[in-house]
């Protein structure tokens, strides 16, 4: 079975400076899909950036980018010129690419971010 | 376009009561998602759906049943409420052809 390992419950970072939350899992599958989520106060669930197996070049959406190493099985997002609204839990999930799976989302326990002015 | 809406957005239930938790998207998706949060957990899958008629169970899903006699509705049924089952409950529904999963706003349920 896949597992996603967070190992930081809590982080900060200062207002414009770059933070990198990490996240680890295990896998024999070779293709699969990797996902960082935000979750605010409001509990909303916010896709912020998504990886797939198979490409090799890192995912950037705007100040937010991963370092995904494949071999490591580690896929670390860091926020760059970080703002008060980046502050929520952030979750690193696992989906699983092989035909017939379910495609539900296997998650991390959560880091949840502080940002401080 | 509404996307994912759940209903309701908190409850209060005793121990024993059974409720429903409704969960409906507009976006024609085939498979949907029902998964708990715990505090300081991630979310855990209880059960889903790949089609109308076709649900299946999760890693969680004792305590709890599902139908889908549609593709736009994928009910949760809490039955005799447990306080093990205070928890808040996401649906989620997502295309064939998408990697992205959709999220509603979720429940927050008690069970007192």
């Amino acid at each position: 079975a896949q597992t996603v390992t967070q190992s930081q419950p809590e982080m900060s970072v200062q207002e414009a400076e770059t933070v990198t939350l990490s996240c680890t899992y295990d896998t024999s599958e070779s293709d699969y899909y990797l996902f960082w989520y935000k979750q605010p106060p409001s509990r909303q669930m916010i896709l912020v950036i998504r990886q797939e197996a198979y490409k090799q070049q890192n995912a950037t959406e705007n100040r937010f980018s991963v370092n995904f190493q494949k071999a490591a099985k580690s896929f670390s997002l860091k926020i760059s010129d970080s703002q008060l609204g980046d502050a929520a839990m952030y979750f690193c999930a696992y989906r699983s690419a092989r035909g017939g799976s379910q495609g539900n989302l296997i998650f991390g326990k959560g880091t949840k971010l502080s940002v401080k002015p | 376009n509404a996307g994912v809406t759940q209903t309701p957005k908190f409850r209060i239930l005793k121990i024993g009561q059974s409720m429903t938790l409704q969960c409906t998207q507009d976006m024609n998706h085939n498979y949907m998602y029902w998964y708990r949060q715990d505090p300081g957990m991630g979310l855990k899958l209880i059960y889903y759906s790949v089609g109308a008629g076709i649900t299946d169970k999760g890693e969680v899903p004792n305590g709890y049943n599902v139908s889908r006699s549609t593709t736009e509705d994928f009910p949760l049924r809490l039955e005799l409420a447990a306080p093990s089952q205070t928890s808040v409950y996401f649906c989620a529904s997502k295309g064939s052809s998408y990697n992205e999963q959709f999220f509603g706003p979720g429940t927050r349920l008690t069970v007192l």
